[in-house]
């Protein structure tokens, strides 16, 4: 059965830390990972991720993936009480014409001041 | 920028009636998408949809769902005699293309079922 496995569940952390968020998964025929923003309502899109090696990086955030080990960290530099929120991260594999997106159970961040 | 719009934000419905989810996603995407979120759990797939046909559904997606693209702009979900357990943030999403392009999220519309 497709997974994907997110850690930690939660995290406290103050003003100006760097947290590093981890997703590991077991997807067949795996096609990309992707990491979204889950703040009150829509998740918003952050990183897409499909080949290993390559950090994506926006901003104080960035992402890289490891095909190899099947898996993924998102690192937040110089956190501010903006970035609380839950990070959501995803899986799409290839199944039909088109990927579902497989999803892990998010990290809880929470920036103190 | 342009983004998934759902409404209602919140649809309170008694046990066993229908109710329809509505969506309009951004205006060049062509594949279209439900999640359902129960309250303290992931994010489930339900149904894909891509030129006027379902092409992939998942096992929550039974025969009291069907979805449909009455016009050029929205993208409805309806559930057709609702359960208790349908309660759940629904979340409508759209992408230019699969897999090469990212999903993009609406803020969701909350179902209780009562």
């Amino acid at each position: 059965e497709d997974k994907v496995v997110q850690s930690p569940l939660s995290l406290v952390v103050h003003e100006g830390d760097t947290v590093t968020l981890n997703c590991s998964y077991e997807v067949t025929n795996f096609r990309s990972l992707l990491w979204y923003k889950q703040e009150k309502k829509a998740p918003t899109f952050l990183f897409m991720l499909t080949s290993s090696g390559i950090e994506k990086k926006s901003g104080r955030l960035s992402s890289i993936l490891d095909k190899k080990e099947l898996f993924s960290i998102l690192n937040i530099t110089a956190t501010q009480t903006g970035d609380s929120a839950v990070y959501l991260c995803a899986v799409e594999s290839y199944g039909g014409s088109q990927g579902n997106l497989i999803f892990g159970k998010g990290t809880k961040l929470s920036v103190k001041p | 920028e342009p983004e998934v719009t759902q409404t209602p934000s919140h649809q309170v419905t008694q046990m066993g009636q229908e109710v329809i989810l509505r969506c309009v996603p951004i205006s060049n995407h062509l594949y279209f998408y439900w999640y359902r979120q129960i309250l303290g759990q992931k994010v489930e797939f339900l149904v894909s949809f891509y030129n006027n046909e379902i092409s992939e559904k998942s096992e929550i997606f039974d025969d009291q769902f069907s979805v449909e693209r009455p016009d050029g702009s929205n993208f409805t979900l309806k559930i057709r005699s609702t359960k208790l357990e349908d309660s759940a943030m629904y979340f409508c999403a759209s992408s230019e293309e699969a897999g090469d392009q990212p999903q993009h999220f609406g803020d969701g519309t909350r179902l209780s079922i009562l």
